[in-house]
């Protein structure tokens, strides 16, 4: 089955302590993004991929680093996380001008 | 990034169309109207895309207007199951890998 898989679905962590939420694609998509939704600011983007080494940031990158080391992977680095980080995060890829992107089922993050 | 504006909140009658309008009036020539819709905090789904043609698949149907500056979704039949927030989206540069999400419209089918 096409998919975004996300792990985990739910954390809770402390503050400082470095985390990774996994991020894979099983459709060979060029274009990987991630997402964090908080509520009353709806959707907004934090990283995006055009491919396999090439990243760039998006409207919220700040605390967060990402890595594409192979085309289907691309997790979602929390360095030194703090509780302004609590939110539902999701990814996404797609294919070139193609169909829009296929999201994953998200993660929902509490930083305490 | 073209900005789109949509209504708040629309209701509609299980088993009619639902009409969601969408205001894009600063598209530009190469970007795309993507449609997304979020049920609960589920991940958001594809609906539809088009450029400047209608366009229509298996979930619904999208139509521009001539001069590109709105576009409506067409939900056939609405279902209970389609009770959802629905996101009129403008994609950036002709490129579909950065989508700027609004607050969308939160349908809601009435039995």
């Amino acid at each position: 089955e096409a998919q975004v898989t996300q792990n985990p679905r739910y954390l809770i962590t402390v503050t400082g302590k470095k985390l990774t939420v996994t991020c894979s694609q099983n459709m060979n998509h060029e274009y990987m993004s991630w997402y964090r939704q908080d509520p009353g600011l709806g959707l907004r983007q934090i990283y995006y991929s055009m491919n396999v080494e090439v990243t760039d940031k998006g409207d919220v990158p700040e605390g967060y680093k990402v890595s594409r080391k192979e085309k289907r992977n691309f997790p979602l680095i929390l360095e030194s996380p703090s509780p302004n980080q609590t939110s539902l995060y999701f990814c996404a890829s797609s294919q070139r001008q193609a169909q829009g992107y296929t999201f994953g089922s998200g993660t929902r993050l509490t930083v305490v | 990034d073209a900005k789109t504006t949509q209504p708040t909140s629309m209701d509609c009658a299980e088993g009619r169309a639902a009409n969601l309008p969408c205001n894009h009036s600063t598209i530009s020539g190469n970007e795309y109207v993507y449609w997304y819709r979020q049920i609960h905090s589920q991940g958001p789904q594809y609906i539809i895309h088009g450029l400047k043609n209608n366009e229509t698949n298996e979930m619904a149907s999208l139509i521009i207007t001539e001069d590109r500056k709105s576009s409506t979704l067409i939900l056939p039949h609405a279902t209970l199951r389609d009770t959802a927030v629905y996101y009129c989206i403008v994609g950036s540069g002709g490129s579909n890998y950065k989508l700027t999400f609004g607050k969308g419209t939160l349908l809601t089918v009435n039995p």
